[in-house]
C-alpha cells in the first residue's frame, strides 16, 4: 500500500526564519512521482513541484528548495527566509508509476504553516 | 487563461435534493478528477476520468456519479445528498492521462447538506 506521512501538523515561525516541512512516503513501485501543493487561506490548491523517482537532484526555486532522498523515503520542503505570504497548508503527495497505483494521488494530511510578522 | 472552473462555489441544500457541481477546463486535458477535502481526512479522490466516456471510481465514490461526455466537462452529481456529503469539493485536470502529472485545480465548491 502506498502512504504519505506529514508528521508536522502545525508549524509556527517568525518571518525571515527558515522552515522545513517533512514528508515521508511508502511505495513498492520502482517508478513513482512526488508532489508538493500549497493551499493558502483563500482555499485554492496550487502546484509547487513534481519529482520523479529517478531524479534525486535537489531543486531550488527562489526561496523554496526540495530535498529528495530515496534512502530515507523522504521529500522535504524548505522555505528560506519565510514571509507572511507563505502562510498556508502544504501537502505532499505521491503517485505510483505502476498500473493500479497511478491514476490518483495519495495525499498526506498536510502541514499548516503560520508565518508571523 | 488556463483554468479549471467549478460551479457553484458555495451551495446549501437539503437532504435528498439532487444537485450537480459542474467542472470545466480549457486546457484540452484528458485526465480529470474530483476530490473532497474534510478536516482530519485530507483530500480523497471520488472519481476520475482518463478520457471521454472513460470514468472510474476513486477512494470514496459512494453517493456520487460523474459523466464525461465532452473532454472539457466533468460534472459531479449527487443524486440524493446526505449530510455526510457536506464537504469542500475540488475538480482537477492534468495533461498526463494517467494522472501522474501536475494537477490543475478549480477554486473549490463548498457544499453544505442540511
Amino acid at each position: 500500500a502506498q502512504k504519505v506521512t506529514q508528521a508536522q501538523t502545525e508549524i509556527s515561525v517568525v518571518e525571515k526564519e527558515d522552515v522545513t516541512l517533512d514528508c515521508v512516503y511508502e511505495t513498492r513501485d520502482t517508478t513513482y512521482y512526488l508532489f508538493w501543493y500549497k493551499q493558502p487561506p483563500s482555499g485554492e490548491l496550487v502546484f509547487l513541484i513534481r519529482r520523479n523517482s529517478f531524479d534525486e537532484q535537489n531543486e531550488i526555486s527562489g526561496r523554496y528548495s526540495w530535498n529528495f532522498q530515496k534512502s530515507t523515503s523522504s521529500f522535504n520542503f524548505t522555505i528560506t527566509a519565510s514571509q507572511v505570504v507563505d502562510s498556508a497548508v502544504y501537502f505532499c503527495a505521491l503517485s505510483g508509476g505502476n498500473a493500479g497505483n497511478n491514476r490518483k494521488l495519495i495525499w498526506g494530511l498536510g502541514t499548516s504553516l503560520a508565518v508571523n510578522p | 487563461e488556463a483554468q479549471v472552473t467549478q460551479n457553484p462555489r458555495y451551495l446549501i441544500t437539503v437532504t435528498g435534493k439532487k444537485l450537480t457541481v459542474t467542472c470545466s477546463q480549457n486546457m484540452n486535458h484528458e485526465y480529470m478528477s474530483w476530490y473532497r477535502q474534510d478536516p482530519g481526512l485530507g483530500l480523497r479522490q471520488i472519481y476520475y476520468s482518463m478520457n471521454v466516456e472513460v470514468t472510474d471510481k476513486g477512494d470514496v465514490p459512494e453517493g456520487y456519479k460523474v459523466s464525461r461526455k465532452e473532454k472539457r466537462n466533468f460534472p459531479l452529481i449527487l443524486e440524493s445528498p446526505s449530510p455526510n456529503q457536506t464537504s469542500l469539493y475540488f475538480c482537477a485536470s492534468s495533461w498526463d492521462r494517467k494522472g501522474t502529472g501536475e494537477l490543475f485545480f478549480g477554486e473549490g465548491s463548498r457544499l453544505t447538506v442540511l
